[in-house]
C-alpha cells in the first residue's frame, strides 16, 4: 500500500522558516516524480513544486519561486520542501503527492502551516 | 501558463440525479485532463485521468469527456457519498494548474 506521510508543518513567524518532509512507503520511490500541492484554508489546491525522479528537473510555482527549495533523498525515501521568507500568504495544508503520467495518483494526509505574528 | 476555470463554482443536486461538472482550459491540452474529488479535512482523491479514463476503484457512474479546451465530468446518479468539492488540473506539463473546485451540495 502507498504511503505518504507528511511532517514538519507548525507555527511561524513571517519571514521566517520552514522545512516540510514527506516519508514514502509501499512503491519504489526513486522511480517516481513528486509535487507538492497547498491549500489555503476554505480555498482550492495549488500546485507548489515539482521534482524528477532523479532531482535533475525542478520546478516552482510563480508564487513560490527563489522562496522555497524542493530536494529528495532516494535513499530515504523522502521529499523534501524548504520554505524561507514566509508569507502570511502562505498559510495552508500542504500535500506531497506522487506523479504518475501527469496526474497526482497518491497523496499525503497534509501538514498545516501557519504564518502569523 | 495554462489557465483552469471550471463551473458551475457550486451545485446542489439530489440523490440519484445526474450532475455535469464543467472545465475550461485557457488553451488546447489535447486530453491531458485530470479530475479529482475531495470531502472537508482529507487529501484530494482521484477519480479520472486523462479525459476519459477511471481511475482504479472508482465507481463506473463517474466518467469524463473532452479534449482540447472543454472537458465534462458527469455523475449518472449521485449517491451520498459523492457530495464533496471537484477540481479539475492540466497535465500539459508543469505548472500542473488546478480550476478553483466546483462544490456539490445536497439540495
Amino acid at each position: 500500500e502507498v504511503q505518504l506521510v507528511e511532517s514538519g508543518g507548525g507555527v511561524v513567524q513571517p519571514g521566517g522558516s520552514l522545512r516540510l518532509s514527506c516519508a514514502a512507503s509501499g512503491f519504489i520511490f526513486r522511480d517516481y516524480e513528486m509535487n507538492w500541492v497547498r491549500q489555503a484554508p476554505g480555498k482550492g489546491l495549488e500546485w507548489v513544486s515539482y521534482i524528477s525522479s532523479s532531482a535533475s528537473t525542478i520546478y516552482y510555482a510563480d508564487s513560490v519561486k527563489g522562496r522555497f527549495t524542493i530536494s529528495r533523498d532516494n535513499a530515504k525515501n523522502s521529499l523534501y520542501l524548504q520554505m524561507n521568507s514566509l508569507r502570511a500568504e502562505d498559510t495552508a495544508v500542504y500535500y506531497c503527492a506522487r506523479l504518475w503520467f501527469g496526474n497526482f495518483d497518491d497523496w499525503g494526509q497534509g501538514t498545516l502551516v501557519t504564518v502569523s505574528s | 501558463d495554462i489557465q483552469m476555470t471550471q463551473s458551475p463554482s457550486s451545485l446542489s443536486a439530489s440523490i440519484g440525479d445526474r450532475v455535469t461538472i464543467t472545465c475550461r482550459a485557457s488553451q488546447s491540452i489535447s486530453t491531458y485532463l485530470n479530475w479529482y474529488h475531495q470531502k472537508p479535512g482529507k487529501a484530494p482523491n482521484l477519480l479520472i485521468y486523462a479525459a476519459s479514463n477511471l481511475q482504479s476503484g472508482v465507481p463506473s457512474r463517474f466518467s469524463g469527456s473532452g479534449s482540447g479546451t472543454d472537458f465534462t465530468l458527469t455523475i449518472s446518479s449521485l449517491q451520498p457519498e459523492d457530495f464533496a468539492t471537484y477540481y479539475c488540473q492540466h497535465s500539459y506539463g508543469p505548472p500542473y494548474s488546478f480550476g478553483q473546485g466546483t462544490k456539490l451540495e445536497i439540495k
